[in-house]
C-alpha cells in the first residue's frame, strides 16, 4: 500500500528559488491538505482542498501556492522560498474532511532555506 | 475542537500492554476522540477513533469511558517499535474544510524499555 508519497524527502534551497514539493494518494480519496510542522509549533494547516478543482487557504498561507488537477495529486509551489520557510511539511489526506474519516499522513518533506 | 490533556510521558516494559490515559472533559456529543503516533522523523500516523463505543483495530484499543470525559488507548504487546509521542485528539463530526485541521498538542512521550 503506498497511501501517501511525498517527494523529495529532503531538499535545500537557496533564499529566492522556487520549488514544487509533490504529494500523491493512491486512496481514492478526496480531501488532501498540507501542514508544516516546527518545533514547539505543531502542526500548522497551509492549504488545503476538498477535491479536484477546489482549494483554499488555511492558517499559514503566505509563501505557498496549491493546485489540485486531479484527485490525486496535490502539490505545494513555494514561488520565492525564503528562511522562514525552513520546515518538515506533510501531506495527508482523507475520504472527507468530515470529523469521522481519519487523515492519513505522508512521511514528509525536510526544507531548508539558505 | 475540545480540548485533551495528556501525561507528558510514560514508560513500559517490552511485551507488556500500555495504557495511554487522555483527558478531554469538555468534549461535546458530536466530537470524535482520535489517536494519532508520530515516531521520529516520520509523519504522524493514525491509530484509531472512535465517538462512544470502544474500538478495536490491528494496532490498539481505544476504550471510552460512559460519560465520554475521558479515553485510554492500549496497546496490547509493546514493541520497542511503539516508542513515539502519542496524540489524543478530539474533533467535530462535520467539519468544513478548514475546520478539518487536526490541532497536535504536546502529546505523551511513551518509551518502551528492552
Amino acid at each position: 500500500n503506498a497511501g501517501v508519497t511525498q517527494t523529495p524527502k529532503f531538499q535545500v534551497l537557496k533564499t529566492g528559488q522556487s520549488m514544487t514539493l509533490q504529494c500523491a494518494q493512491d486512496m481514492n480519496h478526496e480531501y488532501m491538505s498540507w501542514y508544516r510542522q516546527d518545533p514547539g509549533m505543531g502542526l500548522r494547516l497551509i492549504h488545503y482542498s476538498v477535491g479536484a478543482g477546489i482549494t483554499d487557504q488555511g492558517e499559514v498561507p503566505n509563501g505557498y501556492n496549491v493546485s489540485r488537477s486531479t484527485t490525486e495529486d496535490f502539490p505545494l509551489r513555494l514561488l520565492s522560498a525564503a528562511p522562514s520557510q525552513t520546515s518538515v511539511y506533510f501531506c495527508a489526506s482523507s475520504y472527507s474532511p468530515t470529523g469521522d474519516q481519519p487523515q492519513h499522513f505522508g512521511d514528509g518533506t525536510r526544507l531548508s532555506i539558505l | 475542537d475540545a480540548k485533551t490533556t495528556q501525561p507528558p510521558s510514560m514508560d513500559c516494559a517490552e511485551g507488556r500492554a500500555a495504557n495511554l490515559p487522555c483527558n478531554h472533559s469538555t468534549i461535546s456529543g458530536n466530537e470524535y476522540v482520535y489517536w494519532y503516533r508520530q515516531i521520529h522523523s516520520q509523519g504522524p500516523q493514525y491509530i484509531i477513533h472512535g465517538l462512544k463505543n470502544n474500538e478495536t483495530n490491528e494496532m490498539a484499543s481505544l476504550i471510552i469511558t460512559e460519560d465520554r470525559k475521558s479515553s485510554t488507548l492500549i496497546l496490547p504487546h509493546a514493541t520497542l517499535r511503539d516508542t513515539a509521542v502519542y496524540y489524543c485528539i478530539v474533533r467535530v463530526s462535520r467539519n468544513t474544510g478548514a475546520n478539518s485541521k487536526l490541532t497536535f498538542g504536546k502529546g505523551i512521550t511513551l518509551s518502551v524499555r528492552p
